[in-house]
């Protein structure tokens, strides 16, 4: 069974753009999280879809948005991008809003 | 609050145990994981505990004591290649599910 995939592995964007970021979960998990790990920060919680619907979002501010689609797969976006955006950003999938779960390779966005 | 604490960094000798313990603070707690997170790569689904106990998988034991808000992690018979970080989670309890809290890792260094 293929893992967790997320594309683009590597992003380099300069301040003020967006990006968005894909994930494609296991098959059949339909939950998705997001997190964003820093070396400072350690890995942080952005948000959690089941069922295409936004389940919980962590504390970040309103340039960080996401969606799921019917397929469980997800995007995350973020606008006017600001150097300290600058991450690996995670997904990671589940079977249910219970369930383990399992990351993907991650997406590092560096903003210049 | 959300509290998780764990060492910073360990050092072990190739063939020895060594135990990475884990206390945590939240407001909820619906279980606890455990990851191994190598540089550059994305955390690896190592355990997961709901009740309290031992869990057992190989060379990777865990331990939950939710009374106590402790879990520890054990490695036996170490190998070079456990040299990595690794990542403490607390689950979310209900509707909140999706969102793991994560310590800031322990970095384990296996030494010949």
């Amino acid at each position: 069974k293929a893992g967790v995939t997320q594309t683009p592995r590597y992003l380099i964007k300069t301040r003020g753009q967006q990006v968005t970021l894909s994930c494609s979960p296991i098959s059949g998990h339909r939950s998705v999280s997001w997190y964003q790990q820093t070396p400072g920060q350690g890995l942080q919680f952005l948000f959690e879809y089941f069922s295409e619907t936004q389940r919980n979002k962590g504390n970040f501010p309103g340039r960080f948005s996401g969606r799921q689609f019917s397929n469980s797969r997800s995007e995350m976006n973020v606008s006017t991008l600001e150097l300290g955006d600058s991450a690996l950003y995670l997904c990671a999938s589940s079977l249910g809003v219970q369930g383990e779960q399992y990351f993907g390779p991650g997406t590092r966005l560096t903003v210049t | 609050g959300q509290n998780i604490d764990q060492p910073t960094e360990m050092t072990a000798t190739e063939g020895a145990i060594v135990q990475i313990n884990c206390t945590y603070q939240t407001s909820g707690f619906n279980g606890l994981f455990w990851y191994q997170q190598h540089a550059g790569e994305a955390p690896t689904f190592l355990s997961y505990n709901v009740l309290d106990g031992l869990e057992e998988k190989g060379r990777f034991s865990s331990f939950l004591s939710r009374s106590k808000g402790y879990s520890y992690l054990l490695l036996k018979e170490l190998q070079m290649k456990d040299s990595a970080s690794y990542l403490c989670a607390v689950r979310g309890s209900s509707g909140n599910t999706g969102k793991l809290i994560f310590g800031q890792g322990t970095t384990l260094q296996v030494k010949p």
